[in-house]
């Protein structure tokens, strides 16, 4: 089955702990993407990347850092997170051919709390 | 101006109307566009791309103004099912950058 899987779905954590979000697609797709989405401001890219080590800032990066050393994997890393980071988190894949005609497929979301 | 703007609704209609979303986007240099949908609490899905001829899919109908930098969504024959939230996305400085609006909560009443 074609998906993108995000691991952990539910996370809870403290102020200053560095945690990893992990995003996979089976679908050899070239395109990933991180967004965070918060009430009242609607879905906001972090972070993507076109390609295997390929990777650039959407419009709200602070404070996040992320990775493609694989084209199956694009891991989002908060190195110090901080409680305005709590959001709801979707990573996103798609492929390239036709320009950027493609659908876009989201993961299930990653529920994120910093205390 | 924001960069991309929708009816901020909510939009309640009976099953059966004909409803319509707008979208505004400030970019003229956008060249992708998208209407997706969000059910509550889940990841979005797209619904349809948006195609400067505009185009259909069954019930659902997606129109591009350049000029107006203008999209639209219309729902004939409104579904139960069709209750969620629609979310118009436009391409911003590279292909790679989407930019979605807020989202436009639909609910269709029995």
């Amino acid at each position: 089955e074609a998906q993108v899987t995000q691991n952990p779905r539910y996370l809870i954590t403290v102020t200053g702990k560095k945690l990893t979000v992990t995003c996979s697609q089976n679908m050899n797709h070239e395109y990933m993407s991180w967004y965070r989405q918060d009430p009242g401001l609607g879905l906001r890219q972090i972070y993507y990347s076109m390609n295997v080590e390929v990777t650039d800032k959407g419009d709200v990066p602070e404070g996040y850092k992320v990775s493609r050393k694989e084209k199956r994997n694009f891991p989002l890393i908060l190195e110090s997170p901080s409680p305005n980071q709590t959001s709801l988190y979707f990573c996103a894949s798609s492929r390239t051919d036709r320009g950027f005609k493609e659908t876009q497929y989201f993961g299930p979301g990653t529920r994120l709390l910093v205390l | 101006r924001k960069e991309v703007e929708q009816d901020p609704g909510p939009f309640n209609v009976p099953e059966g109307a004909t409803v319509a979303f707008n979208c505004t986007y400030s970019n003229s240099a956008s060249q992708s566009f998208f209407w997706y949908r969000q059910d509550c609490r889940k990841e979005p899905k797209l619904l349809m791309s948006v195609y400067s001829s505009g185009n259909e899919d069954g019930r659902f109908t997606a129109q591009l103004n350049r000029a107006s930098q203008y999209i639209s969504l219309l729902i004939r024959d409104s579904k139960l099912s069709d209750s969620a939230t629609y979310l118009c996305v436009v391409n911003r400085r590279s292909q790679g950058n989407l930019i979605f609006g807020k989202g436009t909560k639909l609910s269709v009443k029995p």
